[in-house]
């Protein structure tokens, strides 16, 4: 069993739309980050989240993003109003610097 | 000049061959350095984690960090068709506060039958 599960797997969104993007570690975990890879690209950093605050966020990580951790399990990545752009994988990883990271399979967001 | 530079390949080897997969980096704040394995359309999978300069082995793999000449490797042995996949270098350091991760580009490899 996966220690990150990340749900949906595809999500196919129309220009303009919100998204909602989750992801459920298995145990408990206070390190929470969510990364994008667009496709043929690097994986890059969007934003990291500790003691249900963001602690670093990137370039990337405007005003159209936004995480959550509504009921102390889930850990939601919002996108408020998607550009093609935004078509990439998204991956939810925990852990930290000492113990290594630990990232989901995906959730591959293509935007029509 | 790129954080992380890393070779993309692609890179073709016969199975049993020993593979030597680099990343060079330039921010000398980096502290820890990972492995990772992607297939396609998946989650990067951790292989290997070093905090320190030296060599760092695990079964058929071998990591190696140079902080001094900014340089990491990853050596497999006794390659196998099934390790077939991207492999990235990822890189951390602890000022930011937020424990974030800077990956290279990936080297695709193929180990051929």
């Amino acid at each position: 069993e996966p220690e990150v599960t990340q749900t949906p797997s595809h999500q196919v969104t129309q220009m303009g739309q919100e998204v909602i993007l989750r992801c459920v570690p298995i145990s408990n975990h206070l390190y929470f980050y969510w990364y994008r890879q667009i496709l043929g690209q690097k994986v890059e950093f969007l934003v990291s989240f500790y003691n249900n605050e963001i602690s670093e966020k990137s370039e990337i990580f405007d005003d159209q993003f936004s995480v959550e951790r509504p009921d102390g399990s889930n850990f939601t990545l919002k996108i408020r109003s998607t550009k093609l752009e935004d078509s990439a994988m998204y991956f939810c990883a925990i852990g930290q610097g000492a113990v290594g990271y630990t990232f989901g399979s995906g959730t591959r967001l293509t935007v029509v | 000049q790129k954080e992380v530079e890393q070779d993309p390949g692609p890179l073709s080897v016969p199975e049993g061959a020993i593979v030597s997969l680099n990343c060079t980096y330039s921010n000398s704040a980096f502290q820890y350095f990972m492995w990772y394995r992607q297939y396609s359309r998946k989650g990067p999978e951790l292989l290997m984690y070093t905090y320190s300069s030296g060599n760092k082995e695990d079964g058929r793999f071998t990591a190696q960090v140079d902080k001094s000449s900014k340089y990491i490797s990853l050596f497999i042995r006794d390659s196998q068709p099934s390790d077939s996949a991207t492999y990235l270098c990822a890189m951390g350091d602890l000022t930011g506060g937020g424990n974030k991760l800077t990956f290279g580009t990936g080297t695709q490899l193929k180990v051929e039958l």
